[in-house]
């Protein structure tokens, strides 16, 4: 059960658009059209922000976006705000639920 | 509202026992399988956990398989976790999530949807 592959770290000026990348394999985010993403403010209960791959939950922003292509899915920010400050995961949604590892998304 | 709230962590010596809980509300708590997921400290996000609706099927990752078991009162709303044989890297916080969501017309279930905020664990001896 290896883990998603995400940057460790990632960053974008206010109102600039920054990327956030999550490489799996072809048995799983290849494969299927269950990414999600989650940001993750420290202490506080991780937020979904993205399910399969580009479907955004009801009070996220449509400022955030998501896209697939082979084995990588993207998470994009657009018009970065200061509280988007805080660490992003994307995760398989396939039977072993593997997360990526995380990415610290500062803005500058 | 949806609202998850976890109990039952604390500070236990290696290879003892701890019982996590989770108590859902604003929702209908039996038709929603359940995850738990934990973070240890300075590390990401790791899938521990699955069961069913139904607490018919249970899913585990490696790492805590024949240690860990997930199980569920649907009467009372509540999720658990029991910790047996816990080792030094079984610390972490510990989050319950919902899977997925169901809307009037279709269901996604490949997703944690609402978290809690959480409960600690800490295996010290």
């Amino acid at each position: 059960q290896s883990a998603l592959t995400q940057p460790p770290s990632a960053s974008g000026s206010p109102g600039q658009s920054v990327t956030i990348s999550c490489t799996g394999t072809s048995s799983d985010v290849g494969d299927y059209n269950y990414v999600s993403w989650y940001q993750h403010h420290p202490g506080k209960a991780p937020k979904l922000m993205i399910y399969e791959v580009s479907k955004r939950p009801s009070g996220v922003p449509d400022r955030f976006s998501g896209s697939k292509s082979g084995n990588t899915a993207s998470l994009t920010v657009s018009g970065l705000q200061a509280e988007d400050e805080a660490d992003y995961y994307c995760n398989s949604g396939t039977n072993n639920w593997v997360f990526g590892g995380g990415t610290k998304l500062t803005v500058l | 509202q949806v609202q998850l709230v976890e109990s039952g962590g604390g500070v236990v010596q290696p290879g003892g026992s701890l019982r996590l809980s989770c108590a859902g509300s604003g929702f209908p708590f039996s038709a929603y399988g359940m995850h738990w997921v934990r973070q240890a400290p300075g590390k990401g996000l790791e899938w521990v956990a699955l069961i069913s609706n139904d607490g018919n099927n249970k899913f585990y990752v490696d790492s805590v398989k024949g240690r860990f078991t997930i199980s569920r009162d649907n009467s009372k709303n509540t999720l658990f976790l029991q910790l047996s044989s816990l080792r030094a890297e079984d610390t972490a916080l510990y989050y319950c999530a919902t899977q997925g969501f169901c809307s009037s017309v279709a269901c996604y279930a490949h997703h944690f949807d609402q978290w809690g905020q959480g409960t600690r664990v800490t295996v010290s001896s």
